[in-house]
């Protein structure tokens, strides 16, 4: 069983401020994506890491891949209200040999962010 | 259109009921899933449709019961549930099967809120 840790499990910061989350597992991905999702509705792809060492930076989201795929990380820069949510990291992985994937979700990091 | 559209956004049914709840994509993505969330929890997988066959069951319980109609289309039929299944149930679909998959992510729709009285 893959098993995904997402860590802290709550974050509450003020306007402005910057914030990690992290992943990590013993399990190796062909790729990892980082969700964001708001209550009552359904998880919103924010950015996809695919390469060992990736960075890939969209306006004030930042993620990074480790070498060996295993553990990821999501910085965002000047935190604002609108950004408080349910951030959600998930491992994709080919599934018992068929080729299909299958996403293995981190517990979740409920943000919150302070006018 | 770049869109999971779920119906219905809310459901309440007894335990006696059936009931379906239905998923329409029309991006042209081959790969299809139903995910099962609590509230405050990640979401967990149920079923993997690809080019409209189901490839994975997560072991669920004979009480949920998909169908892939079309490429477009993917239903959840509901049978007998227990207050225990409810949850939002959420629509997944991604563009190629394989390891390109992750390249891309996955597209959710917004769920159906299932209350089970």
């Amino acid at each position: 069983t893959q098993l995904l840790e997402q860590s802290p499990q709550f974050l509450s910061i003020q306007e402005g401020e910057n914030l990690t989350v992290y992943c990590n597992s013993s399990s190796v991905f062909s790729s990892l994506q980082w969700y964001r999702q708001e209550p009552g509705e359904g998880p919103v792809l924010l950015v996809t890491v695919v390469t060992g060492g990736e960075v890939k930076k969209l306006k004030r989201l930042t993620s990074q891949f480790g070498d060996a795929r295993k553990d990821s990380s999501l910085h965002i820069t000047a935190a604002q209200p609108g950004d408080t949510g349910l951030y959600l990291c998930a491992g994709a992985s080919n599934a018992g040999g068929t080729s299909y994937g299958k996403l293995t979700f981190g517990q979740g990091t409920i943000l919150t962010v302070h006018p | 259109d770049t869109e999971v559209t779920q119906t219905p956004k809310h459901l309440v049914m007894g335990m006696t009921n059936k009931k379906s709840l239905k998923c329409e994509q029309h991006m042209g993505h081959r790969a299809m899933y139903w995910y099962k969330q609590k509230a405050k929890k990640p979401p967990e997988l149920m079923f993997v449709y690809s080019y409209e066959k189901l490839s994975i069951n997560e072991s669920v319980p004979s009480r949920f019961s998909p169908e892939c109609p079309n490429s477009s289309l993917l239903n959840l039929h509901l049978h007998a549930l227990q207050p225990e299944d409810s949850a939002l149930y959420l629509c997944a679909s991604s563009p190629k099967e394989g390891r390109a998959r992750g390249y891309y992510g996955y597209t959710f729709g917004s769920g159906t809120r299932l209350t089970v009285v």
